[in-house]
């Protein structure tokens, strides 16, 4: 079984709807990262959390909101979703050492119309 | 500020040797990493540099100089399976705690 999990996979949309993203890890990991993914801009960062009560913004993170539910649950909510937050969105888990690496999830490709 | 450059693209051939160079400029250098990207797909982890010097890894090593902010990836023994994008990241601040992304770059092994 995969150790970080993202649900939906793939999601299609209208502007102006709700949107929950949802992200899952059995790795045991604090800290957990929501990413934005464009072509030709790389990884950006939305939000991230070091436990549960801990979030942080990250460069991009109008528009967007989070909620650490627990300590392996992280979920991204676009509250009026637009065409430009169309993306490919990637959760990540790290463990406290900055010298580990971190784990990403398979990815939600998101089209907002 | 936090700037990573890396090229955009680039193309080789199936058994040489390419390397993929990245420059950075940051504040509280924590390491850099190479992230393998296959289109659609999830970032993995390919290697972590934190003091200067060559880190091998089979076919795949990096390098790191510090004091030029700049590091490379250097894959050996080209496979087709190599053709995918390459993403260099620096982390930051004394805990660690943000990681910053390259654009990436996207390699095509050619027969």
């Amino acid at each position: 079984d995969a150790d970080v999990t993202q649900t939906p996979r793939n999601r299609i949309t209208k502007t102006g709807k709700r949107i929950m993203l949802e992200c899952s890890q059995t790795k045991g990991h604090d800290r957990m990262y929501w990413y934005r993914q464009d072509p030709g801009l790389g990884l950006r960062l939305i939000y991230y959390s070091f436990d549960v009560k801990d979030i942080n913004k990250g460069e991009i993170s109008d528009g967007y909101s989070v909620s650490r539910q627990a300590q392996a649950k992280f979920s991204l909510s676009l509250e009026s979703a637009i065409p430009n937050q169309t993306a490919l969105y990637f959760c990540a888990t790290a463990p406290q050492s900055s010298q580990e690496t971190q784990y990403f999830g398979p990815g939600t490709r998101l089209l907002v119309l | 500020g936090q700037n990573i450059d890396q090229p955009t693209e680039m193309t080789a051939t199936e058994g040489a040797i390419v390397q993929i160079n990245c420059t950075y400029q940051t504040s509280g250098f924590n390491g850099l990493f190479w992230y393998q990207q296959h289109a659609g797909e999830a970032p993995t982890f390919l290697s972590y540099n934190v003091l200067d010097g060559l880190e091998e890894k089979g076919r795949f090593s990096s390098f790191l100089s510090r004091s030029k902010g700049y590091s490379y990836l250097l894959l050996k023994e080209l496979q087709m399976k190599d053709s995918a994008s390459y993403l260099c990241a620096v982390r930051e601040g004394a805990g660690g705690f943000k990681t910053i992304f390259g654009a990436g770059t996207r390699l095509f092994v050619k027969a």
